[in-house]
């Protein structure tokens, strides 16, 4: 079946533009991720959400990132005023039920640069 | 979360038996092993997960000795599809867990 997908794959926007990812999780999926992933570092969290309801948004790393799910499905990270250190691949991860364990599922990222 | 260390490189070469070891000394009685497999331009993937002894499927084993402050992931004969990102997480397998990943060990495997 398909996976995550993620969209677009690229982006490159000016410093103080603003930016939305989207991310299509698994269908049925009911919890989704969302990873910032900096060159050569591992993912780093960002947010979760249950359904449509975010639970966890603690590893936004600043006001101006904000994300939504308002249906449970499709998912939309947005960045406000980009600036150059939020250059990175934001990666979503869906995750079929709670307490399915560890794996969870990941889309091909998205690789934002900001110039 | 309990901390995890793992070499920061390996090399290999394609069809030798490759053992990636963990360090997890603070590892807590609930906890469990994940891996995971990161190729270049993709998302990781969820290679394998244990609690104790050895568990072992299609694409790797996983090793956890009796006190369980360290694992080994073993991939036998790897090919040079094998070169990726391999991550070693420690957590809590109930309710909601966020992955914490960290900068993991970089397997680049030659001819």
């Amino acid at each position: 079946g398909a996976g995550v997908s993620q969209s677009p794959r690229y982006k490159v926007a000016k410093r103080g533009q603003d930016v939305a990812l989207r991310c299509d999780p698994i269908s049925g999926h009911v919890s989704l991720f969302w990873y910032q992933q900096a060159l050569g570092q591992g993912p780093e969290f960002l947010t979760y959400f249950q359904n449509e309801a975010q639970l966890d948004k603690s590893g936004l790393p600043s006001d101006r990132f904000f994300a939504e799910r308002p249906e449970g499905s499709v998912s939309t990270l947005k960045i406000q005023r980009t600036q150059q250190e939020d250059s990175a691949v934001y990666l979503c991860a869906s995750r079929r039920i709670e307490g399915a364990g560890y794996e969870q599922y990941f889309g091909p990222g998205t690789r934002l640069t900001v110039t | 979360l309990a901390k995890t260390t793992q070499p920061i490189s390996m090399d290999s070469y394609e069809g030798q038996e490759v053992n990636i070891t963990c360090s997890h000394n603070n590892i807590a009685t609930n906890d469990y092993i994940t891996w995971y497999q990161q190729f270049p331009s993709q998302g990781p993937r969820f290679i394998i997960q244990g609690y104790k002894t050895k568990v072992t499927n299609e694409v790797a084993s996983l090793f956890i000795p009796a006190d369980r402050k360290s694992s080994t992931l073993s991939l036998p004969r790897v090919s040079l599809s094998d070169t990726a990102v391999y991550y070693c997480l420690v957590g809590d397998d109930s309710g909601f867990q966020k992955l914490v990943f960290g900068t993991g060990t970089r397997l680049l495997v030659s001819p």
